[in-house]
């Protein structure tokens, strides 16, 4: 199975600040129709998880653009460029090439 | 307007079962692949299992595999989720999520359905 490793787990930033958070795959992520499924989703407390990024950067509707997502192969990053306080909430990446699928830890983005 | 509505869950023994249903409404259902994802209390999220939209072809998370088992009823547009041989790890809230167009997870999702094992 692919092992997807985040880092941080936790992340406490200034309001106003930028925060990345970066995700490693054990396997390259490529698919063999060229697509690199690598989606980053954000799960509040009591809420059902929401999709921000999928295919390594492409921003779901209603996502602010203060999101983007970059990488390629094993190596992905989600940059938020001047984090507010919706944004609190732990951020996992997530692996769609390969059955069966798999989730980083999750990281925590928390306010300072 | 897509709209899934997990239910079925509970509290129940190790070693018991349930199955979790999922009722979709407001897309062609048998249309497309469906999946199950767990959230566990003070844990990640963890992909359960996937099955096509015709029922053809079915994977599991290696955690489940042999005990869940993913099916649907597309004359009912229901997906179902047979629990089987419960451990306190399979303690979540479990989510079934329609798969997208573009291969990966809708960013529609129910509010998923509490299964708690403990004796």
């Amino acid at each position: 199975d692919i092992v997807m490793t985040q880092t941080p787990l936790s992340s406490p930033v200034t309001l106003g600040q930028p925060a990345s958070i970066s995700c490693r795959s054990s396997q390259n992520l490529v698919h063999g129709n060229g697509n690199t499924y690598l989606t980053w989703l954000r799960q509040r407390p009591g809420q059902p998880p929401r999709l921000l990024i999928s295919k390594i950067s492409n921003r779901f509707p209603g996502v602010p653009d203060r999101f983007s997502g970059s990488g390629a192969g094993t190596d992905f990053t989600l940059t938020i460029s001047r984090v507010e306080a919706e944004d609190v909430g732990i951020y996992y990446c997530m692996q769609a090439t390969h059955f069966p699928w798999t989730f980083g830890q999750g990281t925590k983005v928390e306010i300072k | 307007q897509v709209q899934l509505v997990e239910s079925g869950g509970g509290v129940v023994q190790p070693g018991k079962s349930l199955r979790l249903s999922c009722a979709a409404s407001g897309f062609i259902f048998r249309n497309h692949g469906m999946h199950w994802v767990r959230l566990a209390p003070g844990k990640g999220l963890e992909w359960v299992a996937v099955i096509s939209n015709d029922g053809s072809e079915r994977y599991y998370g290696d955690s489940v595999k042999g005990r869940f088992t993913i099916s649907r009823d597309n004359s009912k547009n229901t997906l179902y989720l047979q629990v089987d041989s419960l451990r306190a790890e399979d303690t979540a809230v479990y989510y079934c999520v329609k798969e997208a167009g573009w291969g990966g997870l809708d960013d529609n999702w129910g509010q998923g359905t509490l299964v708690t094992v403990s004796s």
